[in-house]
């Protein structure tokens, strides 16, 4: 157990919908960072926050948005989903998150499947 | 930017054979390089990392990996595996806040 949890383990939904996806970092960590996973795509890094502000930006859709609360836990938002959006999206936690040389310590990951 | 590239998708190998899982990366400076490993329907879990100091690095359920900094290689290896190592492994790289991962490359032990 690495001490992240994200909710819900599953979603379904459909197309055009609306989700959100939750992740509570490690204590003690104020880095969160969310990852998507697909079978084309592999694994992707789509953005990172630190104590509540953005600090980095990957490969993440104009329709996906993230933020991270004062009690440092994490919402990732996606909008209008598409078929292609069904993947498992990770969020990950790290102590500080500007050094790297940092160990990320990965959730279980939320599976997400847009009918 | 960099890169990781894992050069096997798959491989099978049988109960207490040594196995190596490779891994070359490409980056226009220094990089962190980790080996995480997926089991089914589960998150991915740290196997090792190196940031500095000796090339051999060793890591958790008896995985070693060894940095080459010359070939750009960072490979994964066990001498004896067992039906539980059974999973994906994943190279990555951390060259600026966030991991690069390679493609993964699928451990099927055999009995």
């Amino acid at each position: 157990d690495s001490g992240v949890t994200q909710t819900p383990k599953h979603l379904i939904t459909a197309t055009g919908q609306r989700v959100t996806l939750r992740c509570s970092p490690r204590s003690g960590d104020l880095s969160v960072y969310w990852y998507q996973q697909s079978l084309d795509q592999g694994l992707q890094f789509l953005i990172q926050y630190y104590n509540g502000e953005e600090r980095a930006k990957g490969n993440i859709l104009e329709r996906f948005s993230a933020q991270q609360f004062p009690d440092l836990h994490s919402e990732l938002n996606l909008s209008s989903l598409e078929l292609g959006d069904s993947a498992l999206y990770f969020c990950a936690s790290s102590v500080k998150g500007f050094g790297i040389q940092e160990t990320q310590y990965f959730g279980p990951g939320t599976r997400l499947l847009v009918l | 930017a960099q890169s990781v590239t894992q050069l096997d998708s798959q491989v099978p190998v049988f109960e207490e054979a040594p196995v190596e899982l490779r891994c070359n990366y490409s980056s226009s400076v220094s990089v962190y390089l980790f080996w995480y490993v997926q089991y089914p329907n589960q998150g991915l879990q740290l196997l090792l990392k190196y940031l500095s100091g000796s090339t051999l690095v060793k890591g958790i359920n008896g995985f070693e990996a060894e940095f080459n900094k010359s070939q750009t290689s960072f490979h994964l290896r066990k001498p004896s595996v067992h039906i539980s190592d059974t999973a994906e492994y994943f190279c990555a790289v951390n060259a600026g806040n966030m991991l690069t991962f390679g493609g993964g490359t699928r451990l099927m032990v055999k009995p």
